[in-house]
């Protein structure tokens, strides 16, 4: 059962590279969401999609932009990176609202 | 604002041994309340959910407790195992949907053999 995929585990970006952040799940999740998640802080909402073709903002959403074409694939782009955006990005999803998350591995991003 | 605060931020317990994990929230007004763990390295597992309406929920050798009116969550772990060493988050819901989860920063817990 591979559940969310996030792929890569790591990646260092200079600043003002560009990226995109790969997640896939295969459980036909209707909600996906993007979380980072910095040392000493809870977990934050950058964006999240209740089903195909739809996206909206979450808590966090400058600097970052998704898509949602299919529903087994969420991924997150990331132009222009800043420093500020090195952290740790996880990818959930879950089959209805409300109901519990499944997490992938997450993605490590250093900008420097 | 909704924030979630979970004292103390580790926490080291002998093997075998009963403990409680405690989870605060500033505003009561939430439709539910999920605890997770977090192993090194890796995401997030859900452990339990517990809608608003509830007490407590159990999971084998978990439970969890709710009490609204004065905003506060324990996660109580029975019998203790290294195996139960890792970081337990608590997220409160504003709403129906997980878009408006509110997640505490997590209780790094060691399980000492």
């Amino acid at each position: 059962n591979a559940g969310v995929t996030q792929t890569p585990k790591f990646r260092i970006l200079k600043i003002g590279q560009s990226m995109t952040l790969q997640c896939a799940q295969d459980m036909n999740h209707n909600y996906m969401y993007w979380y980072r998640q910095d040392p000493g802080m809870g977990l934050k909402l950058i964006y999240y999609s209740v089903g195909a073709g739809i996206t909206d903002k979450g808590e966090v959403p400058n600097g970052y932009n998704v898509s949602r074409s299919t529903t087994e694939y969420f991924p997150l782009r990331l132009e222009l990176a800043a420093p500020s955006q090195t952290s740790v990005y996880f990818c959930a999803s879950s089959p209805a609202a409300g109901s519990p998350l499944h997490f992938g591995n997450g993605t490590r991003l250093t900008v420097t | 604002k909704q924030e979630v605060t979970q004292i103390p931020a580790a926490l080291s317990v002998p093997e075998g041994e009963n403990l409680v994990l405690n989870c605060s929230f500033t505003d009561s007004a939430i439709y539910n309340l999920q605890w997770f763990r977090q192993d090194p390295g890796k995401g997030l597992t859900s452990l339990l959910l517990i809608q608003s309406s509830q007490r407590e929920q159990t999971s084998g050798r978990l439970n969890a407790s709710l009490d609204k009116s004065s905003g506060r969550s324990t996660l109580y772990i029975a019998a203790s195992q290294p195996g139960d060493s890792a970081t337990y988050l608590c997220a409160v819901s504003e709403n129906f949907g997980n878009e408006k989860l509110t997640f505490g920063t997590g209780t790094r817990l060691t399980i000492i053999p």
